[in-house]
């Protein structure tokens, strides 16, 4: 079956660790994209990648660094440089880079720093 | 930029009707999407409005109009596995603007 996987579902993590959460999908996109959600708001987009080799950022890019190495992987790292890294972190996927309107998502990994 | 402002909650009974709204301000603009979310899971794509007018896919429908930065979401014959959260999102080329959601609470 074809779809999108996060690991893991829950990382816990202490204050000024650097940490690296994985995405992976075997839906042939091209694009991939990582969101963070708080409680109780929406999704804030992190870091896009249109095509391998290449990403920009989003709203909320800083604290955060991305890779884009192959076309099914594209995996987030939260650094020591992010005030506040507890969230819950989605990470999806679209077949062709543009328009963008359906996203695929994953069924996301949820940070916890203290 | 892009904002896009939803009701942070609704309330509904079984078997009846609901409509979520969605008002956007944006620089760019290629079409509204809606996205369901259950606790704890993952965003799934409902619709998706390009063009001025209502989009119908079985008890879910949507609307748009351009000229008044205004959109809403139409669910039909409430069940209560519809008790979710629902997010318009605004594309804008390659990427998704996300509202803030809105919890449909069904009651039996």
């Amino acid at each position: 079956d074809g779809g999108i996987t996060q690991s893991p579902k829950y990382l816990f993590r202490k204050e000024g660790q650097n940490v690296t959460l994985s995405c992976e999908q075997n839906l042939n996109h091209d694009a991939m994209y990582w969101y963070r959600q708080d409680p109780g708001q929406g999704l804030r987009l992190i870091y896009y990648s249109q095509i391998v080799n290449d990403f920009q950022k989003g709203d909320i890019a800083e604290g955060y660094s991305v890779s884009r190495e192959k076309k099914e992987s594209f995996p987030l790292t939260v650094t020591s440089a992010q005030k506040n890294p507890t969230a819950f972190y989605l990470c999806a996927s679209q077949k062709g880079a543009y328009p963008s309107y359906e996203q695929y998502f994953g069924p996301g990994t949820r940070l916890t720093v203290t | 930029g892009q904002s896009l402002e939803q009701p942070s909650e609704v309330t509904a009974v079984e078997g009846a009707i609901v409509q979520i709204n969605c008002t956007y301000q944006t620089s760019g603009f290629y079409g509204l999407s809606w996205y369901q979310q259950h606790d704890g899971g993952a965003p799934t794509f409902l619709s998706y409005n390009a063009l001025d007018g209502l989009e119908e896919t079985g008890r879910f429908s949507s609307f748009l109009s351009r000229s008044d930065s205004y959109g809403y979401l139409l669910l039909q014959e409430l069940q209560m596995k519809d008790s979710a959260s629902y997010f318009c999102a605004v594309n804008a080329g390659n990427m998704l603007t996300f509202g803030g959601g809105t919890r449909l609470m069904v009651k039996p």
